[in-house]
């Protein structure tokens, strides 16, 4: 277990849906990021967010959207997905940013598009 | 473009023997280097940092990084079975660990042998 905690787990969704990915940490951590795992690849960054506010976007397709409502809460939105969006999504947060802070990972949610 | 390189292996190495992983970097701005241990079907579990040229020792890790080289490495003393899993490289930027995000390597897969 994780004290950033992704929900939920797993989640299999249709091309058509929208469903949303929830990211919670309460270390006091002031950076959240979004991270995409392939199979037997290493995570890849999509969204980094400082201080609520979105400072990197890794040329991500408009159908994931980030939201940070607050500095413990990340959302990943998702909507019209394609089946090469399979993976594993990864939450990880930082202390602070513009510092030399270690990431700490949530334990994933594994998404599966029919 | 940011590149972290690492043998993807598999490394075999006997139980209570010394296992040796090593990553090289492309980006000679960066400043923050992680490893962190991924156990199949799990997400990535922080081992170690380092910021400055030299070792740093945790109980049996230890992280050796040689800037001048371009290189950094994860020293893991008396293997044991559980320590195997597959070992990402991560580096991030100029402005530390925090806002850039990190850029993995492709992972070690490491084998201890009982």
């Amino acid at each position: 277990d994780t004290e950033v905690t992704q929900t939920p787990k797993h989640l299999v969704m249709g091309m058509t849906n929208k469903k949303s990915l929830k990211c919670e940490q309460h270390m006091g951590h002031r950076a959240m990021y979004w991270y995409k795992q392939k199979a037997k690849k290493p995570p890849e960054l999509m969204f980094v967010y400082s201080y609520e506010k979105l400072s990197i976007n890794e040329s991500v397709p408009s159908r994931f959207s980030p939201e940070c409502p607050n500095s413990s809460l990340l959302n990943l939105h998702l909507h019209a997905l394609q089946p090469e969006d399979s993976a594993l999504y990864l939450c990880a947060s930082s202390l602070l940013t513009g510092t030399n802070q270690p990431q700490h990972f949530g334990d994933g949610t594994r998404l599966s598009i029919l | 473009q940011k590149e972290v390189e690492q043998n993807s292996g598999p490394l075999s190495v006997p139980e209570g023997a010394i296992a040796s992983l090593n990553c090289t970097y492309s980006d000679r701005g960066s400043q923050s280097f992680f490893w962190y241990r991924q156990y199949s079907g799990k997400s990535p579990e922080l081992i170690m940092f380092i910021y400055s040229n030299g070792d740093k020792e945790d109980g049996r890790f230890t992280a050796q990084l040689n800037k001048a080289s371009q290189y950094v490495s994860l020293l893991i003393r008396d293997s044991q079975p559980s320590d195997s899993a597959t070992y990402l490289c991560a580096v991030s930027g100029e402005s530390g660990g925090g806002a850039d995000g990190l850029t993995f390597g492709k992972g070690t897969h490491l084998i201890i042998q009982p």
